[in-house]
């Protein structure tokens, strides 16, 4: 299957800096990608649409302000957490799909930890 | 927007016996419903998905059965087995350019005992 890859696995910053996180379709081009957020124990929850060459789409509640998105590509999609703060710790997976009714692939995850 | 209800939170079997987790959806325009399992700190991984279209599809020991007029579906495995343990998603999404934003249910949390 397509291979989507997510970068860095693991994160940890200082309160009010700002991380980057990416998200790349390897093998495949990703004009569509899924940003999601997941807390310990809790399930996936949709945060944005990224749309490239095009502002991404915001799901109700998330800022868009504080996740900056950027689909510059069709291969690589970056969320931006600006000004991190605890709260913002948590398993951000993107996903995209090849285009059709086919399937949604999934990145390894970044695991973020705000101190 | 759509809502995914998913049952039940835990469900622990013994090997080899069978495993049913149960999910309902609130947008009757949903048409694909994938399952995920996935293990601690993992990505979701597909293991079925089913469309509007299908009543019921299965995959050796795993089956997963869509009842569009009561917006329900479940996911049934059978002959489990230790590995099998893991945390389980159902997902309900509508295609078009929507396709691939998946609303996920709660999760359930199976534990196969040997």
């Amino acid at each position: 299957g397509a291979v989507v890859s997510q970068h860095p696995s693991w994160v940890i910053c200082k309160s009010g800096t700002s991380v980057k996180i990416e998200c790349r379709s390897l093998d495949f081009q990703a004009t569509t990608m899924f940003w999601y957020r997941q807390f310990p124990k809790q399930s996936l929850m949709l945060m944005a649409t990224s749309n490239e060459g095009s502002k991404a789409t915001y799901e109700q509640g998330v800022e868009k302000d504080k996740f900056l998105i950027n689909h510059a590509s069709l291969t690589l999609s970056t969320l931006t957490v600006t000004s991190a703060h605890p709260e913002d710790s948590s398993f951000y997976i993107c996903s995209a799909r090849t285009g059709g009714p086919g399937e949604l692939f999934f990145g390894e995850g970044s695991r973020l930890t705000v101190l | 927007g759509e809502n995914v209800e998913q049952h039940p939170s835990t469900l622990s079997v013994q090997e080899g016996d069978s495993a049913v987790i149960k999910c309902t959806y609130s947008d009757s325009a949903s048409n694909y419903f994938p399952w995920y399992k996935q293990e601690l700190g993992k990505r979701p991984q597909l293991i079925i998905d089913i469309r509007s279209n299908v009543g019921e599809k299965k995959d050796q020991r795993i089956a997963v059965t869509l009842n569009k007029t009561a917006k329900h579906f479940s996911l049934h495995i059978t002959e489990t087995q230790p590995e099998d343990s893991a945390v389980y998603f159902c997902a309900a999404s509508f295609g078009g350019t929507s396709y691939g934003k998946l609303t996920f249910g709660q999760g359930t949390i199976l534990t196969v005992h040997p």
